[in-house]
């Protein structure tokens, strides 16, 4: 069955240092969602996207969308405190649902 | 406020009994998702309704079983609970039956089984 990874699993970072999380599927996706979950807090919708090689910024946050559509990424630049959490990436099929990866966990040292 | 509403919250239970934990999903939304998520884990897909009828099922044990009701919220049952069915369960709320809709998660209830 379909299956997304992500990687790493756990990601630790100075105050200000850049952090990237990747997704890979199995197979080819119809779209890429992110999904942000604070410590003790639960999943926050963040970002769609759908187009092939598609690129979207939210402030110090970009997104990718592989060419093959079948990876994507998140980059934080620079990151801050308020950046801690989870981030989950969740792939869409032609099954009309989404399978999510497995989480990178963000932490970050003052 | 996501719009999810979960209830409750917390729920201490001992092995062997029962619980049903509620969700009322936000306004206009008609697909209703389940999810488990066991301490620092992912999310593992339970079951899904839309509008009333069951869509897809995740990775459900058979003590688990849930609904969703005309007025669309959903119920999630697990009964003969064992040690190991102690996480949080969050549902999640969405406007269409497909993947290019965000889902909305309700603050998720935490059952911890003793």
């Amino acid at each position: 069955g379909q299956q997304v990874m992500q990687i790493p699993q756990y990601q630790h970072v100075q105050e200000g240092e850049d952090f990237t999380t990747y997704c890979n599927s199995s197979t080819t996706l119809s779209n890429i969602q992110w999904y942000k979950q604070r410590p003790g807090g639960h999943p926050v919708f963040l970002i769609q996207l759908v187009k092939s090689g598609e690129v979207k910024k939210q402030k110090r946050l970009t997104f990718q969308f592989g060419e093959a559509k079948k990876n994507s990424s998140l980059h934080i630049t620079a990151t801050q405190t308020t950046d801690v959490g989870t981030y989950f990436c969740a792939g869409g099929s032609s099954a009309s649902k989404i399978i999510f990866g497995s989480g990178t966990r963000l932490s970050i040292r003052p | 406020d996501s719009g999810v509403t979960q209830t409750p919250k917390h729920l201490i239970t001992a092995t062997g009994q029962r619980v049903t934990l509620r969700c009322s999903p936000r306004s206009g939304d008609l697909s209703v998702y389940w999810y488990q998520q066991s301490l620092d884990q992912g999310l593992q897909f339970l079951i899904q309704y839309y509008n009333g009828e069951e869509r897809a099922k995740g990775n459900i044990l058979e003590r688990f079983s849930a609904q969703q009701f005309p007025d669309l919220h959903s119920e999630l049952n697990l009964s003969s609970l064992e040690l190991g069915d102690s996480a949080l369960y969050f549902c999640a709320s969405s406007s269409g039956t497909g993947s290019t809709y965000g889902y909305t998660f309700g603050s998720g209830t935490r059952l911890t089984v003793v």
